[in-house]
């Protein structure tokens, strides 16, 4: 079956400009994360969605992150004004529940020039 | 604070020499630890859940161990294609149980 699609799966943008990133997850999943790999580290949590709503979005940097779900399955990451500090692979996942193992999309890779 | 830490940072291997790669881990209270495999530009894909100390599980010539501190992945007589970076995650018990914190990974490398 289909796996967690994301596109696009670059992204080039300039510092200030916004950007949105999208995520479809596998179908039936009801749990979705988004998380943020910079180079040489392992990925890190962002944000947690259980059906439409944002149930921790504890790992967001500051408030120019918003993510939205607004039917339960596709995602959108949004990103405002933004900065060379943002430049990263941005990794979705989701999972059965959040008992299950999370599956994780191929990434969009972000850069601010 | 929940933390990872895996060892070695990189390992070259020959083909058909086996290895163990280590994560060690503080956390709370463990729910489960995850291995992942990620290739270049890819996504991490899912190896193995391990949830309590002395559970082992295997997938082709990878094999998984979990104890009370850290989590071996073994490679027996690994081959070129197994090269790519192993991250290690756990997820914790209580109120973020959703949320896997990860390592920063073994880059693995296998010569033909």
């Amino acid at each position: 079956g289909a796996g967690v699609s994301q596109t696009p799966s670059n992204k080039v943008t300039e510092k200030g400009k916004y950007v949105e990133l999208r995520c479809d997850p596998i179908s039936g999943h009801t749990a979705l994360y988004w998380y943020r790999q910079s180079l040489g580290q392992g990925p890190e949590f962002l944000i947690y969605f259980q059906g439409t709503g944002a149930a921790d979005d504890s790992g967001l940097p500051n408030d120019r992150f918003f993510a939205v779900r607004p039917e339960g399955s596709v995602s959108t990451l949004k990103i405002q004004r933004t900065e060379r500090g943002d430049s990263a692979v941005y990794l979705c996942a989701s999972s059965l529940s959040v008992l299950e193992g999370q599956f994780f999309g191929p990434g969009t890779r972000l850069t601010v020039l | 604070e929940d933390q990872v830490t895996q060892s070695p940072e990189a390992l070259r291997l020959q083909e058909g020499e086996s290895s163990s790669l280590n994560c060690s881990y503080t956390v709370s209270g463990l729910r489960g630890l995850f291995w992942y495999r990620q290739d270049p530009g890819k996504g991490p894909e899912f190896l193995f859940t391990l949830y309590s100390a002395g559970e082992e599980k295997e997938k082709e010539r990878l094999k998984a161990t979990l104890t009370k501190k850290e989590s071996f992945l073994h490679i027996t007589a690994p081959k070129p294609e197994d090269s790519a970076t192993y991250l290690c995650a756990v997820q914790v018990s209580g109120g973020s149980n959703y949320k896997l914190t990860f390592g920063k990974g073994t880059l693995l490398t296998v010569n033909p």
